[in-house]
């Protein structure tokens, strides 16, 4: 079955430098979520979409921004990247918004800032 | 707000044993909740869930009761197997939008 699909796998940048992360749900999935988890931390929730507008916000930083295509992809945009920003970024896709609904998880894109 | 209160880990036990791994939850309505479980390098899978309250969530041998009484959602597993090394997070979904998680639990199995 199609998986959330995520890219780069790993990427490594510079302090200060540009970053760009891609998630592509699974087929028919509206709602796609934005998850940070730092080395041995708990995921956290970043920033969400429903039908391509933003639905809910969490710790997500100014300089970071998000948003979903009209093929309900979604790109998580990272600027003046700084040391603490390396980290594990998961994006989840599920079937609009019910909170019962299972988020499913892609394998996650690793943000290395040197 | 909505929080979810898991046992610190890391957990070691020995092939075959018995596992508990608690986890409590705070939350304003009904939440539906998680148990995903991230093995080395890898995203995070589903587990098992549970709905609503008395529901038992269970997938590959562990299981999970909603208890709304005690607002737990204790993972149990009878047997555990070295494959079953990964980290454990409990989650809570209480509205449209996101999921919170837990701190996450490593469990670590002995041959």
């Amino acid at each position: 079955a199609a998986g959330v699909i995520q890219s780069p796998r790993h990427l490594i940048k510079e302090k200060r430098e540009t970053a760009t992360l891609k998630c592509y749900p699974i087929p028919r999935h509206d709602t796609v979520y934005w998850y940070q988890q730092g080395p041995g931390q708990d995921p956290q929730f970043l920033i969400s979409f429903y039908e391509k507008m933003q639905s809910d916000k969490g710790s997500i930083p100014d300089r970071f921004s998000a948003q979903q295509f009209s093929d309900y992809h979604s790109e998580l945009n990272m600027s003046s990247l700084e040391l603490g920003d390396s980290a594990l970024y998961f994006c989840a896709s599920s079937l609009d918004l019910s909170g019962a609904n299972v988020l499913t998880f892609g394998a996650g894109s690793r943000l290395t800032v040197l | 707000g909505n929080s979810v209160t898991q046992m610190e880990g890391p957990v070691t036990l020995s092939e075959e044993a018995f596992l508990t791994i608690n986890c409590t939850y705070t939350a304003t309505g009904y939440p539906s909740l998680f148990w995903y479980v991230q093995y080395p390098g890898e995203g995070l899978q589903l587990l098992l869930k549970a709905t609503k309250a008395d529901d038992k969530g269970s997938n590959k041998g562990f299981e999970a009761t909603y208890r709304k009484e005690t607002t737990s959602f204790h993972l149990e597993k009878g047997s555990v197997q070295v494959s079953d090394s990964a980290v454990y997070f409990c989650a809570l979904s209480s509205s449209a939008s996101k999921i919170i998680f837990g701190s996450g639990t490593r469990l670590s199995i002995r041959p």
